[in-house]
């Protein structure tokens, strides 16, 4: 069974810095690409970065680019977000997800999400 | 980038009725559309991608269609665990977008 878990997030204060990471199991993790995704109630759903199988390519949503670094261990399954220089605007729930075999950016298995809260 | 817009924002319908969401892009995107269903606390769910294939595992209620510009989500028989938010998403060109969001609700 593919499972996803993401680790349980937190509350930052603005200018902080969080990484989050997300524990994969039940398929060969090194061959899938994977993205990390962010809902905000006002803003619905955010694409915010993905990485490729060998983590040698990797791209942005411009609002975090600069600020926000992905990566993975394929040795232990996990692909991480670090988040630095936090906002406000940053808050939100944030979902790891697999990309389909072979299909990008199809994005076929989900975590339950990890609540990050920037406030003072 | 490429703006999807849903509509509607929300509805509500009983269960056994035929429930259409849409979604239109600001550029063509041919089909590279995928609609997904998010219900509080749980895992989104991948419900059709490339616009009209039905993910494994999805109902076969579940349809879609459409390709360019405008695209439609189909519930033929809404049953009460249909109750959540749907999103389409574009994955045509980086950044990879996704409509507003639709909620159902069941009457």
């Amino acid at each position: 069974e593919v499972q996803l878990v993401e680790s349980a997030g937190g509350l930052v204060q603005p200018g902080g810095s969080l990484r989050l990471s997300c524990a994969a199991s039940g398929f060969t993790f090194g061959t899938y690409w994977m993205h990390w995704v962010r809902q905000t109630p006002g803003k619905g759903l955010m694409w915010v970065s993905h990485i490729n199988s060998i983590g040698t390519g990797v791209a942005y949503e411009d609002s975090v680019k600069g600020r926000f670094t992905i990566s993975r261990d394929n040795a232990k399954n996990t692909v991480f977000l670090q988040m630095t220089s936090l906002r406000v605007e940053d808050t939100a729930v944030y979902f790891c997800a697999r990309a389909s075999g072979g299909r990008a950016h199809i994005l076929d298995f989900w975590g339950q999400g990890a609540l990050v809260t920037v406030s003072s | 980038d490429i703006q999807m817009t849903q509509s509607p924002s929300s509805l509500s319908a009983s269960v056994g009725d035929r429930v259409t969401i849409s979604c239109q892009a600001s550029q063509d995107i041919t089909k590279y559309l995928n609609w997904y269903q998010l219900k509080p606390g749980k895992a989104p769910k991948l419900l059709m991608y490339d616009a009209s294939n039905l993910e494994t595992g999805v109902p076969s209620r579940f349809s879609g269609s459409g390709s360019e510009t405008d695209f439609t989500l189909t519930i033929s028989s809404l049953q009460p665990e249909d109750a959540a938010t749907y999103f389409c998403q574009q994955f045509h060109n980086l950044p990879i977008t996704f409509g507003q969001g639709t909620r159902l609700e069941i009457k």
